[in-house]
């Protein structure tokens, strides 16, 4: 079976650009979270969707956006680039909603110049 | 809110060494427990995880207990080899008010030289 996909890999920006990062779930799981990690450091939760409804949202300003389809796959929005969005964003899928194993995908490393 | 304390790194070993990589957290409830673990260049792979007190996870001749008393989750390998290379990652999710999402530690880079 599939793990959790994400597109594209890698991604440069500059300032000021906006961007979108997308993820496949595992088949049959409902949940999806999204994580930055900025290097040297463990990621941070950014949001929680779960049957196409935002469940959780971390400590991001609302420059961050995100959304799930009917199919549970998601889009991570970023508008108006800072230097500091410069990170490996990580998508992670669940069955549901509850306290589950989560399990992640590649990540989308961006650079921002 | 919920936090991940792991020890400093980086953590060089000789293969054959015995490993320890010390978490501890600090939670509001019954937390599940996890480490994973992190390869150069790519995503975060499960390793092990523990859903409640004194449950020990293991996987891949790595082990952890989860002990509520002290509130730790240490990682612990007999015999590491150099493939065992990498950043692992101790992290919780559940608990109050956090909820499912994961709450990581800072991660701790092994290198395990032949």
């Amino acid at each position: 079976d599939a793990g959790v996909t994400q597109s594209p890999t890698h991604l440069i920006k500059t300032r000021g650009q906006h961007v979108t990062l997308r993820c496949s779930p595992i088949s049959g799981h409902k949940s999806v979270s999204w994580y930055q990690q900025v290097l040297g450091q463990g990621p941070q939760f950014i949001f929680q969707y779960y049957e196409k409804e935002e469940r959780g949202r971390g400590n991001f300003p609302d420059r961050f956006s995100a959304r799930q389809f009917p199919n549970y796959s998601s889009e991570l929005n970023v508008n108006a680039l800072l230097l500091g969005d410069s990170a490996l964003y990580l998508c992670a899928s669940k069955p549901g909603q509850i306290q589950e194993t989560q399990y992640f995908g590649p990540g989308t490393r961006l650079l921002v110049l | 809110g919920n936090s991940v304390t792991q020890m400093e790194g980086p953590v060089t070993l000789s293969e054959e060494a015995f490993l320890t990589i010390n978490c501890t957290y600090t939670a509001t409830g019954y937390p599940s427990l996890f480490w994973y673990v992190q390869y150069p260049g790519e995503g975060l792979q499960l390793l092990l995880k523990a859903t409640k007190a004194d449950d020990k996870g293991s996987n891949k001749g790595f082990e952890a207990t989860y002990r509520k008393e002290t509130t730790s989750f240490h990682l612990e390998k007999g015999s590491v080899q150099v493939s065992d290379s990498a950043v692992y990652f101790c992290a919780l999710s559940g608990g109050s008010p956090s909820g499912s999402r994961l709450t990581f530690g800072e991660g701790t880079q092994l290198t395990v030289n032949p």
